[in-house]
């Protein structure tokens, strides 16, 4: 079953804030994000695994809400480079396979 | 280190001719996996493997086949192509486990069917 992500698309100035919402109706072991640029690879940002925690890395951070099954990456003080395609991926536990979401664009403008 | 290394980057075929998408890793990594990636779909997965001479259906196998002979390649082989596999293809892998591993990914195969 496919993870839901919200918003599909958002655009953004320089410096303002974003939250990316990812929501499975499964019960999740694991929740990944990762950002692709246009023609690129996707690129890993970060993991998190079953047990609530949040994560950051830089100005970007992560929650797991396992209970509500649901994840959420916030991105602060956005910069040009920030721009992207980011794509939740879910695991249950004891399992080999990653089901990823379709996507939420972001723009972010000068 | 080159990472995952996937070949070619382009292709062209045409209806039910084959070939082999390949995928090269040198990070000693026990996991692999093949995604094809399509517009508004995310990436679904093709097929896996575990290990050398251990592979397994993804969400999306049919049409494509897989084998693990060392633990350094993951080919992919589409047997009769058809214009809906039409798409990007990537190949990732990871240590020991993928729900619980970062995936590392490879640029990518973009692949046509006419």
């Amino acid at each position: 079953q496919q993870p839901v992500q919200s918003p599909q698309a958002v655009i953004l100035r320089e410096g303002e804030d974003a939250v990316i919402n990812c929501s499975s109706s499964k019960a999740l072991y694991s929740v990944h994000w990762y950002r692709q640029k246009h023609g690129e690879a996707p690129v890993f940002l970060m993991i998190l695994l079953k047990g609530g925690e949040q994560k950051g890395h830089d100005k970007i951070s992560a929650s797991f809400n396992e209970k509500k099954q649901q994840s959420s990456l916030y991105l602060t003080a956005s910069q040009l480079s920030y721009s992207g395609t980011y794509f939740c991926g879910t695991g249950m536990e004891y399992g080999n396979k990653l089901v990823f979401g379709a996507g939420t664009i972001l723009r972010v403008k000068s | 280190n080159a990472g995952v290394t996937q070949t070619p980057k382009f292709q062209v075929l045409k209806t039910g001719q084959s070939m082999t998408l390949q995928c090269a890793q040198d990070m000693n990594h026990e996991y692999m996996s093949w995604y094809r990636q399509d517009p508004g779909m995310g990436l679904r997965l093709i097929h896996y493997s575990v290990g050398a001479g251990i592979t397994d259906q993804g969400e999306v196998p049919n049409g494509y086949n897989v084998s693990r002979s060392t633990t350094e390649d993951f080919p992919l082989r589409l047997l009769s192509a058809a214009p809906s596999q039409t798409s990007v293809y990537f190949c990732a892998s990871s240590r020991q486990g993928i729900s619980n591993q970062p995936q590392h990914f490879g640029d990518g195969t973009r692949l046509s069917i006419l």
